[in-house]
């Protein structure tokens, strides 16, 4: 069965710092991953998702994820983090239709002015 | 284009009290699930749906039900809410890609809390 691990609970960075938010998964074969972002009250967005081809995944809001099959990755980055930012982001990955999606815990990201 | 609507959004139920979460999509997909979200725990599968008359378990179906009876509703029962049912409540909608469940598409959220 699929799996998602993310390691950081609760990661705080400054305002124009750069982010990396870890996600690690367990899955037989490739797979298909998904960033989401969840502000507070909201329900999820999608941020980007990886089916296949290129490894390095481009998002909305300036966000970007990395493919490492060797190291079972899927970190997400920004260059430069904004105070809007702060929020929920959760890592999954998709299995054979009609079997569990599954997510990660989550991340929660604080940002200091 | 609504996306995926639930009603309604927050609720307050007493211990043994039943009710429905109602959710919507107009994006004609045909995978639906149930999931809740607790403190710590991100989210939880309940209940999902590959199309109309087809549902199945997720990771914690006890004490709900679902049925799906178009492409567009999946409602979720709870059959005598406990106070471990508090929880936020999402409702999400996904088609096929290759084989794979793609993008899952999320409503705003249920708060419900039972007293």
């Amino acid at each position: 069965a699929q799996s998602v691990t993310q390691p950081d609970i609760h990661i705080t960075v400054s305002e124009g710092a750069s982010l990396e938010l870890r996600c690690n998964y367990s899955y037989g074969a490739t797979p298909y991953l998904f960033w989401y972002v969840q502000s507070p009250g909201q329900g999820l967005q999608l941020l980007l998702k990886y089916f296949s081809g290129d490894t390095l995944v481009q998002g909305i809001k300036g966000f970007e994820a990395e493919f490492k099959r060797s190291q079972s990755s899927f970190n997400l980055r920004k260059p430069s983090v904004h105070w809007s930012d702060a929020a929920e982001y959760f890592c999954a990955v998709g299995a054979i239709y009609g079997q569990n999606f599954v997510f990660g815990p989550g991340t929660r990201l604080s940002v200091l002015p | 284009n609504a996306g995926v609507t639930q009603t309604p959004k927050f609720q307050v139920l007493k211990t043994g009290q039943s009710m429905t979460l109602q959710c919507a999509q107009d994006m004609n997909h045909e995978y639906m699930s149930w999931y809740r979200q607790d403190p710590g725990m991100g989210l939880r599968l309940i209940h999902y749906s590959v199309g109309a008359g087809i549902t199945d378990q997720g990771e914690v179906p006890n004490g709900y039900n679902v049925s799906r009876s178009t492409t567009e509703d999946f409602p979720l029962r709870l059959l005598s809410a406990a106070p471990s049912q508090t929880s936020v409540y999402f409702c999400a909608s996904s088609r096929p890609s290759g084989g794979r469940t793609d993008t899952q598409y999320f409503g705003p959220g249920t708060r419900l809390t039972v007293l």
